[in-house]
Order: structure tokens, then C-alpha cells, then sequence
């Protein structure tokens, strides 16, 4: 089935940094959704996003829907420790508005 | 309100036992659905319902059944436990048409040996 390219897989990055993960897909994309998930934990959802080139933010989270429709951003500022964990990126293509496509992930790691 | 609740946390089955996975939403969504996760993979979606009565299938249906008979349980059933099958399964719901906000339950680790 189709996948949602997610970049990068994984990162480490110094506590403060700012970090940047995006997602892009070969088709037209609807929606797109961001979601931390824990170790052991069900994601989470972050962001939802509904039109291209819109921006929305979630106190220090800020996703951008891509103005092809086919990619998305995810920017995170001023990382802490307890962002650390696994972040996936969703979407819905045109072809069907039931079914979502996730991207394999980001693994985020912040060094204090 | 508890969301997405899913039981059991964790379960060993033997190769050919069978089992269901409960899942219930307490926020009245209309849309159901059911996921599994391996490592490294990204969530694939075995079944969806879009309201009681209604199920459908998904991408890696064989092996699975379902039953919507409410709008808040969406138990999933597995005939015949295959080693395959061993993975983590996430339930979730989403309103319906309005929305495109998919909320997920905890999970489900499920081991078969």
C-alpha cells in the first residue's frame, strides 16, 4: 500500500535546538495530520491541517500544509527533553476520504 | 471523557487460538477503525467502519474480522492466530465527515508463539 515518505527517519539534536521533519507524498493530499507517539503509548495528535499552504501552530509545535498538496512540515521550537519520541505524519488523497496513509516516522532524540 | 480505550494492554496467544480485541470511544465519532504496527512500518489499516452496521475492508484484512453492532464498541477478531500476526494494534475514531481528527487508543501488544 502507499506510504508517505518521512524525513528524516531519525535525529539527534541538542536541547534548545530548533528541529525540522517533513513529509511528501506522490499524490494530492486532502488533510494532514502530525502525531507524537511514546514508547508503549498510542499516538497523540498534534496538528491537523486542512488547506494548502496553511499554517498552524500548537504552542511550540508549527506545521505547514504544502502549498502542492503534496508535502507537509512539521517544525518544533526550542526542543526539551520531553519531546523526544516518535513523530508520524498522515494524510488523506482525494482518491478516499475514509482511509488515512502514515508516514513510517521520525524518531527524535534530544541530548541535554 | 476516556477517548479510545482498548483491552488488553498485552496478550500471548499460541499459533491457531483465537481472540478479540475490544475497543470503545466515548465521544460518539462515527468512525472506527483498526491498525496494526510493526517495527519500523508505518500504521496499516486492517478494517474501518463509517457508523453501526457498516464495516469495511482495509489493507491487510485477511486473518482479522469485525462487527460494529454500536457506535461506541469496534472489537476485532482474530481466527486462527498466526505468527504474522504478532504486532501492535491501535484502534481509533474520527466524528465523521466534518472532521478529519483521528484520536487513538493506547494499543494492544500482541505476541504469538
Amino acid at each position: 500500500g502507499q506510504q508517505l515518505n518521512q524525513s528524516p527517519q531519525s535525529m539527534f539534536i541538542q536541547e534548545g535546538e530548533d528541529v525540522s521533519m517533513n513529509c511528501t507524498s506522490s499524490s494530492i493530499f486532502n488533510t494532514w495530520l502530525w502525531y507524537k507517539q511514546d514508547p508503549g503509548e498510542g499516538p497523540v495528535l498534534l496538528i491537523a491541517l486542512y488547506k494548502a499552504g496553511e499554517l498552524t501552530s500548537n504552542g511550540r509545535l508549527t506545521a505547514q500544509f504544502g502549498i502542492t498538496r503534496k508535502d507537509s512540515f512539521l517544525n518544533i521550537s526550542a526542543s526539551i527533553p520531553s519531546d523526544v519520541g516518535i513523530y508520524f505524519c498522515a494524510g488523506t488523497s482525494t482518491s478516499g476520504t475514509y482511509k488515512y496513509i502514515f508516514g513510517t516516522g521520525t524518531r527524535l532524540k534530544v541530548l541535554a | 471523557n476516556a477517548g479510545v480505550t482498548q483491552t488488553p494492554k498485552f496478550r500471548i496467544l499460541k499459533i491457531g487460538q483465537s481472540m478479540t480485541l475490544q475497543c470503545t470511544q466515548d465521544m460518539n465519532h462515527n468512525y472506527m477503525y483498526w491498525y496494526r504496527q510493526d517495527p519500523g512500518m508505518g500504521l496499516k489499516l486492517i478494517y474501518y467502519s463509517v457508523g453501526a452496521g457498516i464495516t469495511d475492508k482495509g489493507e491487510v484484512p485477511n486473518g482479522y474480522n469485525v462487527s460494529r453492532s454500536t457506535t461506541e464498541d469496534f472489537p476485532l477478531r482474530l481466527e486462527l492466530a498466526a505468527p504474522s500476526q504478532t504486532s501492535v494494534y491501535f484502534c481509533a475514531s474520527r466524528p465523521g465527515t466534518v472532521s478529519y481528527e483521528q484520536y487513538f487508543g493506547p494499543g494492544t501488544r500482541l505476541t504469538v508463539t
